[in-house]
């Protein structure tokens, strides 16, 4: 079975530079979660969509974005990046935002800033 | 968001069953109780979850106490793959229903 798809799978970039990492949904699935993991934190949840409108905020910083679109894959996009934005980056999809729906989780983006 | 306390790590002989806990004594009438888990270097993985009633699938079984303050995550035999961080999350009928991560129990399978 498709499952979601995230690239790129891994990333180096220098400070101050910018970043997009996309995530490609299970087919008909139209909510799409995003997650930073720190080296040996949580998951902490950034920011979701539902049916391409931002649906929940976290603690995502103001110099990161992130949209869906009409294919319902999305994207995050982050700028000014600063050493403290190595981590990794987990997209899930859903079908629906209802409580009694699973997640389900790519296998993330390794962003690494130097 | 209703929060969920979990014992940080617990320990389990192969092939024997797991049993792990979950308080959420603020839990809501709406709130579904879902069960995650993160192996080593991969994204997390769904379990199981629950809203009232006892839940089994092929990974795992899902027991909720009668007030629903409380539930456990049953491994009937824990194999060295089932090493991981786990984690129980409430995750609201209505609204966003995002998946808020605390810290979980990281299991550790004894061969």
């Amino acid at each position: 079975a498709a499952g979601v798809i995230q690239s790129p799978r891994h990333l180096i970039k220098e400070k101050r530079e910018t970043a997009t990492l996309k995530c490609y949904p299970i087919p008909r699935h139209d909510t799409v979660y995003w997650y930073q993991q720190g080296p040996g934190q949580d998951p902490q949840f950034l920011i979701s969509f539902y049916e391409k409108m931002q649906s929940d905020k976290g603690s995502i910083p103001d110099r990161f974005s992130a949209q869906q679109f009409s294919d319902y894959h999305s994207e995050l996009n982050m700028s000014s990046l600063e050493l403290g934005d190595s981590a990794l980056y987990f997209c899930a999809s859903s079908s629906g935002q209802g409580g009694g729906t699973e997640a389900f989780f790519g296998q993330g983006t390794r962003l690494t800033v130097v | 968001d209703a929060k969920t306390t979990q014992p940080n790590s617990m320990e389990s002989n192969e092939e024997e069953p797991v049993h792990l806990p979950c308080n959420h004594s603020t839990i809501s009438g709406t709130d579904y109780i879902h069960w995650y888990r993160q192996l080593p270097s991969q994204g997390p993985e769904y379990v199981i979850h629950g809203l009232t009633s006892n839940v089994n699938n092929r990974m795992a079984s899902l027991a909720i106490a009668e007030d629903r303050k409380s539930s456990t995550l049953i491994l009937h035999r824990a194999t060295l793959r089932d090493a991981a961080v786990y984690y129980c999350i409430l995750r609201d009928q209505t609204g966003a229903n995002n998946l808020f991560f605390g810290t979980g129990t990281r299991l550790t399978v004894i061969p």
